[in-house]
């Protein structure tokens, strides 16, 4: 079935810092990726999103390209600040059959920036 | 423009009663999500409605259900708590093409979510 996987957290950088979040998936179509974050105490946010391959989606310095050869959805950001400071969810929707309307989900990368 | 909203934010219930989430769409959107976000176990997939109906459900038992009212708003319950139901339950809403086809989808936006503690 759908699945995907994303890198083990927690991650701890110094402000301006190089960001990558590794993701891959598993999906039997020709899903849709995404990157939500989720601020303490909030609700899930979309960052940003690919509907095929080779697409990059970007959103306020983050960017992420849709590699179906590595079935992977890499996070990057070249310059990380304290306020980007959250959890980064990686998700997937298949939108076909027993998948219809839902969103595939990693466990989540906690994120952490020091001044 | 207002997002979506749940109700309440927190609940406490003990094992074996009933809990009753409440949660109300972005406006114009017909479809409503629920997941569950447990601590280990990350957000899983409960229920979709749309239109009035539930369109897809999740590897849950079927002590968990819900309804979605003809204003789209939606009610997820849980009967007979147990200790491992204690998450915090987010909703999310889109809206619904009715030609919807393999391959497209409509974004997801979700709500800040209810703590539910099961003691």
């Amino acid at each position: 079935g759908d699945s995907v996987t994303q890198m083990e957290g927690p991650v701890t950088l110094s402000e301006e810092a190089f960001l990558t979040i590794n993701c891959t998936y598993t999906a039997t179509g020709y899903p849709s990726l995404f990157w939500y974050v989720q601020y303490p105490g909030e609700g899930l946010q979309l960052l940003l999103k690919a509907t095929k391959a080779d697409d990059k989606g970007s959103n306020k310095g983050f960017e992420a390209t849709y590699r179906k050869e590595t079935t992977s959805f890499h996070l990057e950001k070249g310059s990380v600040q304290v306020s980007d400071s959250a959890v980064y969810f990686c998700a997937l929707s298949d939108w076909r059959g027993s998948t219809l309307g839902r969103l595939y989900f990693g466990r989540g990368t906690q994120l952490t920036v020091w001044p | 423009e207002a997002g979506v909203t749940q109700s309440p934010t927190h609940l406490i219930k003990t094992r074996g009663q009933q809990a009753t989430l409440r949660c109300s769409p972005i406006s114009g959107h017909t479809s409503v999500y629920w997941y569950q976000q447990a601590l280990g176990l990350g957000l899983q997939f409960l229920l979709w409605y749309d239109e009035g109906e539930e369109r897809n459900r999740g590897n849950f038992p079927p002590r968990f259900s819900g309804r979605q009212f003809p204003n789209y708003s939606s009610e997820l319950n849980v009967n007979a708590l147990e200790l491992e139901d204690s998450a915090l339950y987010l909703c999310a809403s889109s809206t619904r093409d009715r030609g919807l086809v393999a391959g497209t989808y409509n974004e997801q936006f979700f709500g800040p979510g209810t703590r539910l503690t099961v003691l």
